[in-house]
């Protein structure tokens, strides 16, 4: 079986520059999430789609943070304006639904320069 | 105080040690948790479910004390392989996973 897929693995801007990253969850899977992970932290929610739903987004920074899973399968995460302080490894993960085994992508590693 | 609190270690232990892990969370009204492994660099796996009754995997157990509001993971005979970062997770209400900031284990040989 297929794992989570995200894209790209790394990438580095300069401040104030846009990104985006895709992420295609496992088939089937109707739980999607975005999660932060800072270096020596634990991963940090930023939003949650139930299908093509927003089942939880209090941690997304809406000023500059957006996402989007329209058909319900595959999502982007964009980040425009970036800033320093968003460096870290962005991890998506799926669920067959919010109550079940979440299973990861490799996470994509920004730098912000 | 953070959600689910985890001392970040490291726990440096020689290969054949029993270690221990604790992790407190703050909502007494949960009612799931979990187990992840991280390696370095790479994403989250789940180790295990913690169950109301305990769970024991092998040479892993996890335990759930609601009293003192923690869950422990207890690592028997440790392996090299057993190196990595444990991150203890919350469920709270029925979508909303919180994670620790992880305990780092360094198995020696």
């Amino acid at each position: 079986e297929a794992g989570v897929a995200q894209s790209p693995r790394y990438k580095i801007i300069e401040k104030r520059q846009s990104v985006a990253f895709w992420c295609n969850p496992i088939s089937g899977h109707a739980t999607l999430y975005w999660y932060q992970q800072i270096l020596g932290q634990g991963p940090k929610l930023l939003i949650q789609f139930q299908n093509n739903g927003v089942v939880d987004d209090s941690q997304l920074p809406k000023d500059r943070f957006s996402a989007e899973r329209l058909k319900g399968v595959d999502s982007t995460l964009k980040i425009q304006p970036a800033k320093l302080e968003d460096s870290a490894v962005y991890l998506c993960a799926s669920s067959l639904d919010g109550n079940n085994e979440q299973f990861f992508g490799p996470g994509t590693r920004l730098t912000v320069l | 105080r953070k959600e689910v609190e985890q001392d970040p270690g490291p726990f440096n232990v020689p290969e054949g040690a029993t270690v221990a892990f604790n992790c407190t969370y703050s909502n007494s009204a949960s009612q799931s948790f979990f187990w992840y492994r991280q390696d370095c660099r790479k994403e989250p796996k789940l180790l295990m479910s913690v169950y109301s009754s305990g769970n024991e995997d092998g040479r892993f157990t996890a335990q759930l004390n609601r009293a003192s509001q923690y869950i422990s993971l207890l690592i028997r005979d440790s392996k090299l392989s057993d190196s990595a970062t444990y991150l203890c997770v919350e469920l709270q209400g029925t979508y909303k996973y919180i994670f620790g900031t992880g305990t780092r284990l360094k198995v020696l040989a």
